[in-house]
């Protein structure tokens, strides 16, 4: 098994430009999730999916927008990149049980926007 | 709002003792808490999860506590090693949150031989 792979790894953009972070799991995990990850602080959950074809706002949605429409997959867009939103992005999922259960990571994605 | 506060500063720990990590949250009252350990350029990797009527939790040198009453985790790592080195994460979360977690934003650990 992969895990949770991330495409690309690295991104540079310019401002205004927009992009798709891919993120695919082969655990048959129910949720997903994107986090992005700043220097001194905690993880932020920008959105997140309880299954196929669901998405919801998390902490940050600002800028973002995702998409679930196969199980194995969550998309991050970025429409029109800003230099606020450079970070390492993060993405994870778990397993539906019934009670809490951990998150297995991707290896993330460092965006820098110009 | 919620927060969740852990030692900014890095922890240096000589090889052999055993390092405490702290994590302490406010406004806010988690079922359970989570550990995770990321290491530079990776995501993080999960450790150990303790419920709300858990004091004490184990995984082989790894001991995790949660006192709901001074609103405080502590992560224990026994007889360390320098590849424990690495930036540990506490995420508490709630059961009526499709088990969402806050994130703490780590305490690098710095295991010295």
């Amino acid at each position: 098994n992969a895990g949770v792979t991330q495409t690309p790894k690295f991104r540079v953009l310019k401002t205004g430009q927009s992009m798709t972070l891919l993120c695919a799991q082969d655990m048959n995990h129910e949720y997903m999730y994107w986090y992005r990850q700043d220097p001194g602080m905690g993880l932020r959950l920008i959105h997140y999916s309880v299954g196929e074809g669901t998405t919801a706002k998390g902490e940050v949605p600002d800028g973002y927008n995702v998409s679930r429409l196969k199980k194995q997959n969550f998309l991050l867009g970025l429409e029109s990149a800003a230099p606020s939103q450079t970070s390492v992005y993060f993405c994870a999922s778990s397993l539906v049980s019934g009670r809490p259960i951990e998150q297995f990571f991707g290896p993330g994605t460092r965006l820098t926007v110009l | 709002s919620q927060k969740i506060e852990q030692n900014s500063e890095a922890l240096n720990i000589q090889e052999g003792k055993t390092a405490t990590l702290t994590c302490n949250y406010t406004n806010y009252s988690p079922a359970y808490l989570q550990w995770y350990r990321q290491d530079p350029g990776r995501g993080p990797v999960f450790l150990l999860l303790i419920r709300e009527n858990e004091k004490e939790k184990r995984k082989e040198r790894l001991k995790v506590t949660f006192d709901t009453t001074l609103k405080q985790s502590l992560f224990h790592i026994t007889a360390s090693q320098p590849a424990d080195s690495a930036t540990y994460l506490c995420a508490p979360g709630c059961l009526d949150s499709n088990y969402q977690l806050i994130w703490g934003a780590g305490t690098k650990l710095i295991i010295k031989p």
